[in-house]
């Protein structure tokens, strides 16, 4: 079974551009989430989909992120325009149908941005 | 709003002795309780998680935590760890209201010294 695939692995922009990231999540899963990923802190969650509507953006910064998932499968998080704290490790993850009551996370590798 | 603590930020022991790694938690209601490895440059990983049922609960790798209701507690042990146990470790908390939302510790780095 394949994993969740993210891209890409490594950005550095600089501050002010603009940056998107792509994950594909693992077949059949229906709820994809956005980590972001400090260094030195835990992940914190941006958003949630199931399927393809927002179920949680409680925590997006809505004046620079966005994220969709059109078509219900794979997702794009874009930040615009980015400043030096958006620095950090952006995670994919995805969970099937049915095992939300397991609350097991399946993880991508991440994307590394760095804003200089 | 539940949170989890992880008090350590570094954790070394030596190949073959015991590893604990230490975690607290604050939730309201029954906690749903996890943890994940990470290694370098690689997401997260499932390794335990503890809802509901017997106290000691086993996970991958040789892995197992305790959970402790009147200490508010969920430790990760391992009798005898390895080198590869090198990584970074979290414990996490799921919201009981549901959408499966998990509030992270910051994580602890562990380092088996061989």
């Amino acid at each position: 079974e394949a994993g969740v695939a993210q891209s890409p692995r490594y950005k550095i922009i600089e501050k002010r551009q603009s940056v998107a990231f792509w994950c594909n999540p693992i077949s059949g899963h229906a709820t994809l989430y956005w980590y972001q990923q400090i260094l030195g802190q835990g992940p914190k969650l941006l958003i949630q989909f199931q399927n393809n509507g927002v179920v949680d953006d409680s925590q997006l910064p809505k004046d620079r992120f966005s994220a969709e998932r059109l078509k219900g499968v794979d997702s794009t998080l874009k930040i615009q325009p980015a400043k030096l704290e958006d620095s950090a490790v952006y995670l994919c993850a995805s969970i099937p149908r049915g095992g939300e009551a397991t609350g097991e996370l399946f993880f991508g590798e991440g994307s590394r941005l760095t804003v200089l | 709003a539940q949170s989890v603590a992880q008090p350590e930020d570094q954790v070394n022991v030596a190949e073959g002795n015991p590893l604990t790694v230490k975690c607290t938690y604050s939730v309201s209601g029954n906690p749903y309780l996890f943890w994940y490895v990470q290694y370098p440059n690689r997401g997260l990983q499932f390794l335990l998680k503890y809802i509901t049922g017997d106290n000691l609960v086993k996970g991958s790798y040789g892995f197992e935590a305790e959970f402790n209701k009147s200490q508010t507690s969920f430790h990760l042990k391992k009798p005898s760890a390895l080198v590869s146990d090198s990584a970074l470790y979290f414990c996490a908390v799921r919201d009981p209201g549901g959408n499966n939302r998990l509030a992270f510790g910051k994580g602890n780095q562990v380092v088996v010294i061989p």
